[in-house]
């Protein structure tokens, strides 16, 4: 069965950097595009970003474009997410999560319960 | 970027009632939206994709429907597990945007 497995969470200080990894498992990774999304403690779902099947094409919410990366291994069928100069209100639970792709339009079918990133001085 | 709104924000209801949220995008969004279901401590669920696909292992008491800016999801006899937090997704376009979610609650 498919599974995400996050990872790479932890407290950092405004301005630092963490990277998050994201085990996948189940599914054959190459094929299906990626994304990440957060969730502040007690508020909705936001979209963080999007990695194609191919790596190729990159997208990102404007609250992080310019700060956070998104990258994948094929190799190791491993997500990544490297955030750097880190905000207070980067702080939330981020999810990894698989793309339905068999459909036009962007839903995401499976996820990962998620990695804490707290950003505090 | 799309925004998208849902209502109402809260519904309290009796197991065996029927339970309908709206969903709202602002502007066309033909059939691209997408139903979770959201327990506390735990990931999101997707419920409805297309509008009105169920997604493999959903029970058939949830359905959607709607096309281009209001949308429906539809809880049909109520049951306790069904206690959770609901959220739209619009899946037409970056960036894909969440709706602020509707927390239905058993009385």
């Amino acid at each position: 069965q498919v599974r995400l497995v996050e990872s790479g969470g932890g407290v950092v200080q405004p301005g630092g950097s963490l990277r998050l990894s994201c085990a996948a498992s189940g599914f054959s990774f190459t094929d299906y595009n990626m994304h990440w999304v957060r969730q502040a403690p007690g508020k909705g779902l936001e979209w963080v970003a999007f990695i194609r099947n191919s790596g190729g094409d990159k997208f990102y919410a404007d609250s992080v474009k310019g700060r956070f990366t998104i990258s994948r291994d094929t190799s190791n069928n491993t997500l990544y997410l490297q955030m750097n100069s880190l905000r207070a209100e980067d702080a939330a639970v981020y999810h990894c999560v698989k793309d339905k792709i068999s459909v036009p339009g962007n839903y995401f079918d499976y996820w990962g319960r998620g990695t804490l990133v707290t950003v505090s001085s | 970027d799309i925004q998208m709104t849902q209502s109402p924000s809260s519904v309290s209801a009796s197991v065996g009632d029927r339970v309908t949220i709206t969903c709202r995008a602002s502007r066309g969004i033909t059939r691209w939206l997408a139903w979770y279901q959201q327990k506390p401590g735990t990931a999101p669920r997707l419920l409805i994709y297309e509008a009105s696909s169920l997604q493999s292992g959903v029970p058939s008491r949830f359905s959607g429907s709607g096309s281009g800016t209001h949308f429906t999801l539809t809880i049909n006899s109520l049951q306790p597990e069904d206690s959770a937090t609901y959220y739209c997704q619009q899946a037409d376009n970056y960036p894909w945007t969440f709706g602020p979610g509707t927390k239905v609650e058993i009385k």
